[in-house]
């Protein structure tokens, strides 16, 4: 089973929008990180957060952690239209080290419209 | 640094067939593991090398199977296809010596059984 999910699915703004993503999880974890495709190609690693972190940013990004919750959110503002992609939350499961293993969830599509 | 290689990019095979995917990582990492993504399933760990030992498996029949090299490139390998084993298989690179590390991947290969 998908150790992340992402929420929406899908989602369409206006170019200068924010996009707001949101991950939950079901077990502990180490790190929890956020990915990008654009269509079919490789995933792009845009950042990285560790249990013991609730926000980073990177430039446009910013990302958010509640273990409490077990959930995560990715902010992307001020949108463009090559941020068009799909975005994966990814979970490095806390087995007392790492099992060298992420898990991800299904993705949210976004559209960012010119 | 070059990234990730991972050829072929393109792959039609038919059913009973068996395949062989290559991946070159970056250099200087020791750490390959594959994933195979599929619209339904999504991304879905097959297992990770480390100095030419696997060190975790997905939940994937024995018909997938890899292996690592002395220079950390890494082949996996699908015997017997079925139709359900079209899917991109993507491989990613990290140094691998602990927990917290973000993967690189490559341009995947798509593999797809007629």
């Amino acid at each position: 089973s998908q150790q992340g999910e992402e929420d929406p699915q899908a989602l369409s703004i206006q170019e200068g929008e924010n996009a707001t993503m949101n991950c939950s999880y079901k077990t502990s974890i180490n790190n929890l990180q956020w990915y990008r495709q654009n269509s079919g190609r490789g995933l792009v690693h845009l950042i990285l957060i560790r249990s013991n972190e609730r926000e980073k940013h990177s430039g446009r990004l910013r990302v958010t952690l509640d273990t409490s919750k077990k959930s995560s959110s990715l902010l992307i503002t001020a949108s463009r239209a090559a941020d068009t992609a799909s975005y994966f939350c990814a979970t490095e499961k806390n087995s007392g080290g790492s099992n060298y293993k992420l898990t991800f969830g299904k993705g949210t599509l976004l559209t960012v419209n010119p | 640094k070059a990234g990730v290689t991972q050829t072929p990019r393109y792959l039609i095979k038919t059913r009973g067939q068996q395949v062989t995917l290559s991946c070159s990582p970056i250099s200087g990492h020791r750490s390959v593991s594959w994933y195979q993504q599929t619209p339904g399933q999504g991304l879905q760990f097959l297992f990770e090398y480390f100095s030419e030992t696997q060190r975790n498996k997905g939940n994937f029949p024995g018909r997938f199977s890899g292996r690592q090299f002395s220079n950390s490139r890494s082949e996996m390998n699908v015997s017997t296809l079925e139709l359900g084993d079209s899917a991109l298989y993507l491989c990613a690179s990290s140094a691998g010596w602990a927990t917290n590390e973000k993967l690189f991947f490559g341009s995947g290969t798509q593999l797809s059984v007629l």
